[in-house]
């Protein structure tokens, strides 16, 4: 399968407990990119990472959240001291880094978040 | 702010019945505009996408049309089908950004009775 993977698929944890996803791009991609979806809703962005290096993150990124793309290959999303409110789908996706394709994201699967 | 309003949130139609899902931008200056089709317990998937120098573009069943003056755009099934049943999102890349940072709408749930 050469697409985005994400790992695990689903994860329930409880409230105050940390949590970690990863995410494999597809190999020739330089660009990631973190989103968040809840039910009902369009995915909102939460961070782009080009190769390794994170370039922007979003006003919904708390300080609870980290980021990682150590060898601009892989990427990590760390949740610290988790909230019932943090529940939801994390995407993943990656894009080309070429002119007029850098903008069409590959999304994962994502993996579902429950805080109880 | 950026801001992308979409409608219907739901759409039932006939197979093989036309449906049409529109969307409105809120930035002028946007350029380019996807569209993705989620299924139930997957990531979006890019089914069509058109940029800010087009009026249209098809692929197959697909079409998208952008009017630039009034800042929408629409999606276009033509011979819908089941397996067409889905979450579709409208999203933008505003100005600014030269990287795939999307507003998504809020989404269509499209369901097609055989």
């Amino acid at each position: 399968d050469t697409g985005v993977s994400q790992d695990p698929r689903h994860k329930i944890t409880k409230r105050g407990q940390n949590v970690t996803f990863r995410c494999d791009p597809i190999s020739e991609h330089n660009r990631l990119y973190w989103y968040r979806q809840t039910l009902g809703q369009g995915p909102e962005f939460l961070t782009y990472f080009q190769n390794e290096a994170q370039l922007e993150k979003s006003r919904l990124l708390s300080d609870r959240f980290s980021a990682e793309r150590p060898k601009g290959s892989f990427s990590t999303l760390e949740i610290q001291r988790t909230e019932q409110g943090d529940s939801a789908m994390y995407l993943c996706a990656s894009s080309p880094d070429r002119i007029a394709t850098n903008e069409k994201l590959f999304f994962g699967s994502g993996t579902q978040l429950s805080v109880l | 702010g950026e801001n992308v309003e979409q409608h219907p949130s739901t759409l039932s139609v006939q197979e093989g019945d036309s449906a049409v899902i529109k969307c409105t931008y809120s930035d002028s200056a946007s350029n380019y505009f996807p569209w993705y089709k989620q299924e139930l317990g997957k990531g979006p998937q890019l089914i069509i996408d058109i940029r800010s120098n087009v009026g249209e573009k098809k692929d197959q069943r697909i079409a998208v049309t952008l009017n630039k003056t009034a800042k929408h755009f629409s999606l276009h099934i033509t011979e819908t089908q089941p397996e067409d049943s889905a979450v579709y999102f409208c999203a933008a890349v505003f100005s600014g950004t030269s990287y795939g940072k999307l507003t998504f709408g809020q989404g269509t749930i499209l369901t097609v009775h055989p």
